[in-house]
Formats: C-alpha cells, structure tokens, sequence
C-alpha cells in the first residue's frame, strides 16, 4: 500500500495563477482532510470530508475549493493564488476505528506539498 | 470548542537524556487525544493515542504519555532521547467520531534539538 500520495511535492506560482493539488489513498478511508502548516501556526484545517461527494469548511476554507468525486481522491483547488497562501500542504485521510465501545479516527497524513505563491 | 497548547516551541536535550514534553488541552468531555511526529520534510506519523482506560499510554519509539484528567494534561515522554529523535512533535485533541465530530484539533508544535 503506498498510504497517502500527494502531488505534486513542489509548486511555485505567481500571485493569481490557479492550481490544484491531488490527494489520493488507497487505504479505503471514508474520511479526508486539507490542512495547511506554517511556521508557529501548527497544522490548520482548510476543508474535510467525510465521503464521496461530501465537503465540509474547516478552520481556515477562505480562498481554497475541494472536491471528493472519488472516495479515493480529494482535490484542492486555489482560483487566484494569493501570497499568504504560501505554505506547506498537508493531507491526511482515516476511517473510523471502534474500540471498547467508543469510535475514534485515526489520519494518516501525506508527505506535504510545499507551496510558494509569488 | 476544543483546543491545545504547547507551552514549549523549542526544547533541547542531550542525547541520553530524558525527555517530557508538555500538552495541555481544553475539552468538556473526555477527549481522544494523540502525539504525532514529524521529521524534517516528512508528514506526520503517529506515535500514540488515549481515549479511555489506563492513563498511561504506550506509544512507538519508546515514547509513552500519561493523561491527567485533572490537570488537563497528556505530556509526552521517553526514558533516554536518541539522536533520530529530532524532530517536531504535535499534541492533537478529538472529539471522537459518536459525536459526529471527525476532525482534530492540533497543538502549534514543539521542536525538538538533540545535542551529542
């Protein structure tokens, strides 16, 4: 199993350029989730999604799409890129996992993009 | 809402030596919580989980975490740090999946420096 794969691993762009970035698993998980990492931030979530179809807002959505058509991949999208969108791109997928009667759900992350808007 | 902090954002240790490193987070009910790892470059991996049970967990790499109810507390530690033990390390909170509650909630990150 190649776990989470993220592409591409490197980006630069200049300010209003579009691009998106593929997440895909193979570990058949119902869940997927964009975060973004910045230094003395930690990791912030930007959009999720519980299943195909499915999105939801995280913590910081503003400027950035996703899309789940396949249970396997989950897209984001950034229409007009914005300097402060220079960052490194995390995603992370999980299933949920029950034990002693209670459900949790453990991500496993990819290895990032890093993403530099000029 | 729930949260985490991470008093620490740096700590060095000498290799040998023990290791604590602290989290402290903020939820009305029991929480899930979690200490990931991530080496230079790399994703984050996760070293272990609490969400019932004993308060002392055992985690890979030697690492393990004791979770204190009272003081909110699930502080990270090892017994004698290894040079590949550098790296920065996430303390994450969740509100568990029965809630309708996926996702998590990460500290800002300590960084961890080990000197010879």
């Amino acid at each position: 199993n190649a776990g989470v794969t993220q592409t591409p691993k490197f980006r630069v762009l200049k300010t209003g350029q579009s691009m998106t970035l593929l997440c895909a698993q193979d570990m058949n998980h119902e869940y997927m989730y964009w975060y973004r990492q910045d230094p003395g931030m930690g990791l912030r979530l930007i959009h999720y999604s519980v299943g195909e179809g499915t999105t939801a807002k995280g913590e910081v959505p503003d400027g950035y799409n996703v899309s789940r058509l396949k249970k396997q991949n989950f897209l984001l999208g950034l229409e007009s890129a914005a300097p402060s969108q220079t960052s490194v791109y995390f995603c992370a997928s999980s299933s949920r996992i029950r034990e002693d009667g209670r459900s949790y759900n453990e991500q496993f992350f990819g290895p990032g993009t890093r993403l530099t808007v000029l | 809402a729930q949260s985490v902090t991470q008093p620490d954002i740096h700590i060095t240790v000498s290799e040998g030596a023990s290791l604590e490193l602290r989290c402290n987070y903020s939820y009305g009910a029991t929480p899930y919580l979690f200490w990931y790892v991530q080496s230079p470059g790399q994703g984050l991996q996760l070293l272990l989980k609490y969400f019932s049970g004993d308060t002392l967990v055992q985690g890979i790499k030697g690492f393990e975490a004791e979770f204190k109810r009272s003081q909110s507390s699930f502080n990270l530690r090892k017994p004698s740090v290894h040079w590949s033990d550098a790296a920065e390390y996430f303390c994450a909170v969740g509100a568990g999946v029965n809630f309708g509650n996926e996702k998590l909630t990460f500290g800002t990150g300590t960084r961890l420096t080990i000197i010879p």
